[in-house]
């Protein structure tokens, strides 16, 4: 059974630089994507990327793109999500998730978040 | 960008059953996940593909597709069915999440 469990709270100064960890275990890192989820205080969630251990091949939300990095350590079961320079309206709680992905010509590309870590709650604030 | 709308909130009497819509262009081919999120907790798959159901869900949580919507069905819903449900589909390889919809069984 995968267990993913991230690292802890973070507060943050605008403009500094963090990375968060996700890691897992129960199971082999390589098989299996893993996805970030944002959560901002008291909204929904928001999908921010995923990236696949076993080639670092990542994809990343529009939206995201260019504002973190996604990256994977393969030899320590650990995905990492990454901000070089953080804004305030980067705070919110980030989950990391096993994603299980499909293909099928009609849909293309698709799966669940089948197993999610507890959730990093970062704060940025001056 | 695709977009998934859902009713902000849903009630039910204990027993009863609760219905949570999400609309999407041509959902049905897309694939719907559901998820519940209880107040600081991590959100947890209650539905894939549709209508596929974890072995761990209780039996009473069913979800289909037809067209436009996607409808997550609690039968026989629960106090602790109370929670945020959230839809899940991916459009040109992104995921899109509906805004959630709070549960009140009351």
């Amino acid at each position: 059974e995968v267990q993913l469990v991230q690292s802890g709270v973070e507060v943050k100064k605008p403009g500094e630089s963090l990375r968060i960890s996700c890691e897992a275990s129960g199971s082999d890192f390589t098989t299996y994507w893993i996805g970030w989820v944002r959560q901002k205080s008291g909204k929904g969630l928001e999908w921010m990327g995923n990236i696949f251990p076993d080639d670092s091949d990542t994809t990343y939300n529009p939206s995201f793109q260019g504002q973190v990095t996604i990256s994977v350590d393969k030899s320590t079961s650990t995905a990492y999500l990454q901000w070089t320079s953080l804004k305030a309206t980067d705070s919110g709680m980030y989950y990391c998730a096993r994603y299980r992905r499909y293909y099928d010509f009609l849909s293309g590309y698709h799966g669940q978040f089948d197993v999610w870590g507890q959730g990093t709650l970062v704060t940025v604030s001056s | 960008s695709y977009e998934l709308s859902q009713p902000p909130s849903v009630s039910v009497s204990p027993g009863e059953t609760a219905s949570i819509t999400c609309s999407g262009d041509k959902l049905w081919i897309r694939h719907t996940y559901w998820y519940q999120q209880k107040p600081g907790q991590s959100p947890v798959l209650v539905i894939w593909q549709d209508s596929k159901r974890p072995s761990e869900i209780p039996e009473r949580f069913s979800g289909s597709s037809s067209g436009n919507t996607a409808i997550l069905t609690i039968y026989g819903t629960q106090e602790m069915d109370e929670a945020d449900y959230y839809c899940q589909a991916w459009y040109s390889n992104t995921a899109t999440f509906g805004g959630g919809t709070k549960l009140t069984v009351l």
